[in-house]
């Protein structure tokens, strides 16, 4: 079946890199995405990535795919207080594209 | 400015009574789309709609109602058969087009609670 799993909690120090990790199940995956969600909000797209990259950078943000191990991660690059909130990733099955496949999503807190 | 706009932000239920949560896009999205949000967990699908005058059951849907009479709106209905109705409730909606990437795009959410 499908499945989206992430670590709970990350810590990082201002100025610091941080990165946020996720596994999947579905190999047939189209679409994979990160979503920001801030305390009382809704989910902000921040950036996606086709499946058939390894790598997308946009700004401060990284994303690395790793088709064989199923597994993607979202690196933030010089990590500020407001990157402070709840990560979710979350996958396009190819057989069900109108479905987003979300994660429990990674509480990122940063320390000043 | 186009995008979603749930209403209201803070919604609270009395024992046994329906309530609704509105949901409206101007982004002429086919799709829209109602997630429920417990802490700690991710999203939980509801209810979607691809096109006008149709939806269909997500994961949860038992103690949920929806319409969807007009392209731009999607209302839910927790009805009083849902015995645990308080969470985050969010909406989003996507274009229809088949090709290429189509993200979903999210509105602010409603936290509904029980009195």
């Amino acid at each position: 079946g499908e499945d989206v799993e992430q670590s709970l909690f990350l810590s990082v120090r201002e100025g610091d890199s941080s990165v946020i990790n996720c596994t999947y199940t579905d190999s047939s995956s189209t679409y994979l995405y990160w979503y920001k969600q801030e305390p009382g909000a809704g989910l902000q797209l921040l950036t996606y990535i086709f499946s058939n990259m390894d790598m997308k950078q946009d700004q401060r943000l990284t994303v690395l795919l790793n088709k064989k191990d199923k597994h993607l991660s979202l690196r933030i690059a010089d990590t500020q207080t407001g990157d402070s909130a709840i990560y979710f990733c979350a996958e396009t099955p190819r057989d069900s594209s109108y479905k987003l496949i979300f994660g429990s999503g990674t509480r990122l807190l940063v320390r000043p | 400015d186009g995008g979603i706009t749930q209403s209201p932000k803070y919604l609270f239920r009395k024992e046994g009574q329906n309530v609704t949560l509105s949901c409206e896009q101007n982004l002429n999205h086919d799709a829209m789309y109602w997630y429920r949000q417990d802490p700690g967990q991710g999203l939980r699908l509801i209810y979607y709609s691809q096109i006008v005058n149709d939806f269909q059951k997500g994961d949860i849907a038992e103690g949920y109602s929806v319409s969807r009479e007009k392209k731009e709106s999607f209302p839910l209905t927790v009805t009083s058969a849902q015995k645990n109705p308080t969470a985050f409730y969010l909406c989003a909606s996507r274009t229809g087009r088949m090709a290429g990437n189509q993200p979903q795009h999210f509105g602010d959410g409603t936290r509904l609670s029980i009195l």
